[in-house]
């Protein structure tokens, strides 16, 4: 079964901690995504990558860093500095970086802050 | 002003009805545009892509763009309660790079039986 899987689907931690989110896919996408959802805000972006060992910030990056050392993996840290870290994560992947093709999502990972 | 906005609902429309969803963006680059169904608790899946003006379909949906309005549409036709869900639209610009979407808030649809 090709797809996106983001583990864990819930993860809680305390204030101050960093924590790592993994997300992996065998899709052979070359870019890859990191969005943040928050209710009544739709989607942001967090992080992209366009291909191994290279990514770009995106709209909301501060308190967030990634890598990119596999094509197939792509897992973002929230740091202690993101001020407001509980949402739901959503990684995504897509075939061709260079052109506007379709998005695929992962599951999801809802993280929680205490 | 958001670059896309998105009525959030909720919208409730009884089974079989037909279900208008809409979109409207102020950004004239955008040229691609996508409809996405996100169950609870689930990550988005992608149900429609189209590409500038025009009309295209796929069994009971129907997206729509109008360019000239900065508007776009998607309609469901006999909806199920299978169809319940918060609906995204997302577009992005003709750009070279990775492709930046621009989302909606999302309208949280429900279809009672």
């Amino acid at each position: 079964d090709g797809g996106i899987t983001q583990s864990p689907k819930y993860l809680f931690r305390k204030e101050g901690q960093n924590v790592t989110l993994s997300c992996e896919q065998n899709l052979n996408h070359d870019a890859m995504y990191w969005y943040r959802q928050d209710p009544g805000q739709g989607l942001r972006l967090i992080y992209y990558s366009q291909i191994v060992n290279d990514f770009q910030k995106g709209d909301i990056a501060e308190g967030y860093s990634v890598s990119r050392e596999k094509k197939e993996s792509f897992p973002l840290t929230v740091t202690s500095a993101q001020k407001n870290p509980t949402a739901f994560y959503l990684c995504a992947s897509s075939t061709d970086p260079g052109t506007a093709s379709e998005q695929y999502f992962g599951p999801g990972t809802r993280l929680t802050v205490t | 002003q958001k670059e896309v906005e998105q009525d959030p609902g909720p919208l409730s429309v009884p089974e079989g009805a037909i279900v208008s969803l809409n979109c409207t963006y102020s950004n004239s680059a955008f040229q691609y545009f996508m409809w996405y169904r996100q169950y609870s608790r689930k990550g988005p899946e992608l149900l429609m892509y189209t590409y500038s003006s025009g009309n295209k379909e796929d069994g009971r949906f129907t997206a729509q763009v109008d360019k000239s309005s900065k508007y776009i549409s998607l309609f469901i036709r006999d909806s199920q309660p299978s169809d319940s869900a918060t609906y995204l639209c997302a577009m992005s610009p003709r750009i070279q790079g990775a492709q930046k979407l621009v989302f909606g808030q999302g309208t949280r649809l429900t279809i009672n039986p």
